[in-house]
């Protein structure tokens, strides 16, 4: 299995511009989440699906942000407008339902706002 | 309000000896407990687990132990190698499983040759 599949890897934009991240979790997980790293507020997860319905999005800082999962195997997380707060590595994740495994991360999107 | 803290943001070891990084929890919900190793322009990767009702898990080299009344948790490495230099992160979750984790702000580990 490829794991957790991201794109892109790094993303500059100019503050106002819409962006799209994208994610392809591994097959047969049920459970798909975006987590934002920042250096001040470290790993905190925004929202997470099961099943591709959003469960918990309370992690959403604002309006401007938005995730959808269309099926098993994509997911976006979109921000519109950005601005230069949201300069961040954002990660998926997925995960089985299980008590034993941990989510299994991909290797990020480098995002900077200008 | 950090729920999960790792107080120590980086750790210095010589290979061979024990690494151990501490982690503290806040919220008396919390079940599961994991720690995840990730490497520079790298997703975290799992590490190991402990769930509540126990209170020390083993996998080779590392080993987490769990002290539920002082919301204590730590990860041992033994011995340590070069390989192991990272940053480390303690994370929790209600529900015994890996919804909602709840991470710390990480240890950087360096193993000294």
């Amino acid at each position: 299995d490829a794991g957790v599949i991201q794109s892109p890897r790094h993303e500059v934009t100019e503050m106002g511009q819409e962006v799209t991240l994208r994610c392809k979790p591994i097959s047969g997980h049920d459970y798909l989440f975006w987590y934002r790293q920042t250096m001040m507020r470290g790993l905190e997860l925004l929202i997470y699906f099961n099943n591709n319905v959003p469960i918990d999005d309370s992690g959403m800082p604002e309006d401007r942000f938005s995730a959808k999962m269309p099926n098993a195997s994509f997911s976006t997380l979109k921000i519109q407008p950005s601005e230069p707060r949201d300069s961040a590595v954002y990660f998926c994740a997925s995960s089985l339902r299980s008590g034993l495994a941990g989510a299994n991360f991909g290797p990020g999107t480098r995002l900077l706002v200008l | 309000d950090q729920q999960v803290k790792q107080n120590s943001p980086s750790l210095s070891v010589q290979e061979g000896r024990i690494s151990i990084l501490n982690c503290d929890y806040t919220n008396s919900m919390f079940d599961y407990f994991l720690w995840y190793k990730k490497y520079p322009a790298e997703g975290p990767t799992f590490l190991i687990s402990i769930s509540s009702i126990k209170d020390k898990n083993e996998d080779g080299r590392f080993t987490v132990f769990l002290n539920k009344s002082a919301k204590h948790l730590s990860l041992h490495i033994v011995p340590s190698q070069p390989g192991d230099s990272a940053v480390y992160f303690c994370a929790a979750s209600t529900g015994g499983g890996s919804e909602k984790l709840v991470f710390g702000k990480g240890t950087k580990l360096t193993v000294n040759p």
